[in-house]
């Protein structure tokens, strides 16, 4: 089955501790996204990448770090800068090229600092 | 910067009636994506609107987008409970010379449809 997949569905982190979040896709699509959702709130950009080994902070990038060494790979940490972390992460994919492309969403993982 | 408003936010309907949700965006665009989310869920794609005029249906739901306007608007006809979810409009600037990737998303609708 093509699809995205992140791990884990949850996680727990300690205060001070960094965290890395995985998303991995199949689907053989060049730009990967992670986004931040908070309660009752829409979905905002943290980075993203359009190839490998190259990507952009999105809108809410401070406290987090990223790297795409391989094109099926994104996965996203949370460092201890980032105050308040406990969130709703997803991670989406996305061909670059033609007019049609959609983001595809992964199923997330839900972060819960204790 | 791109804004992107969402209303209403909270929307209880019987099963049976009509209704609208709004999307109106701030900055130009010609691309506009419609999700739903059921609760602890991730996002699930509904409409992908490409240009100006684009209407697009699905069993009882129909999208329409207004450039000019900069609106979208999804509509519900005959709701059934099953409807019952978090619907988000999301606009994507890339091809309209905003430059940055990434999707904007309104707040969301919070639809509840009861029997």
């Amino acid at each position: 089955d093509g699809g995205i997949t992140q791990s884990p569905k949850y996680l727990f982190r300690k205060e001070g501790q960094n965290v890395t979040l995985s998303c991995e896709q199949n689907l053989n699509h060049d730009a990967m996204y992670w986004y931040r959702q908070d309660p009752g709130q829409g979905l905002r950009l943290i980075y993203y990448s359009q190839i490998v080994n190259d990507f952009q902070k999105g809108d809410i990038a401070e406290g987090y770090s990223v790297s795409r060494e391989k094109k099926e790979s994104f996965p996203l940490t949370v460092t201890s800068a980032q105050k308040n972390p406990t969130a709703f992460y997803l991670c989406a994919s996305t061909v670059t090229s033609g007019f049609t492309d959609t983001q595809y969403f992964g199923p997330g993982t839900r972060l819960t600092v204790l | 910067e791109l804004k992107v408003e969402q209303n209403p936010l909270f929307l209880s309907m019987q099963e049976g009636k009509n209704y609208t949700i709004y999307c109106n965006y701030s900055t130009t665009s010609d691309r506009l994506y419609w999700y739903r989310q059921d609760p602890g869920k991730s996002l699930e794609s509904l409409f992908v609107l490409l240009s100006n005029g684009a209407v697009k249906q699905e069993g009882r739901l129909m999208a329409s987008l207004d450039t000019k306007a900069r609106l979208s608007t999804l509509h519900i006809t005959a709701a059934v409970h099953d409807l019952s979810a978090t619907y988000f409009c999301a606009v994507d600037i890339r091809y309209s010379g905003g430059g940055a990737d990434g999707l904007t998303f309104g707040k969301g609708t919070h639809l509840i449809i009861q029997p």
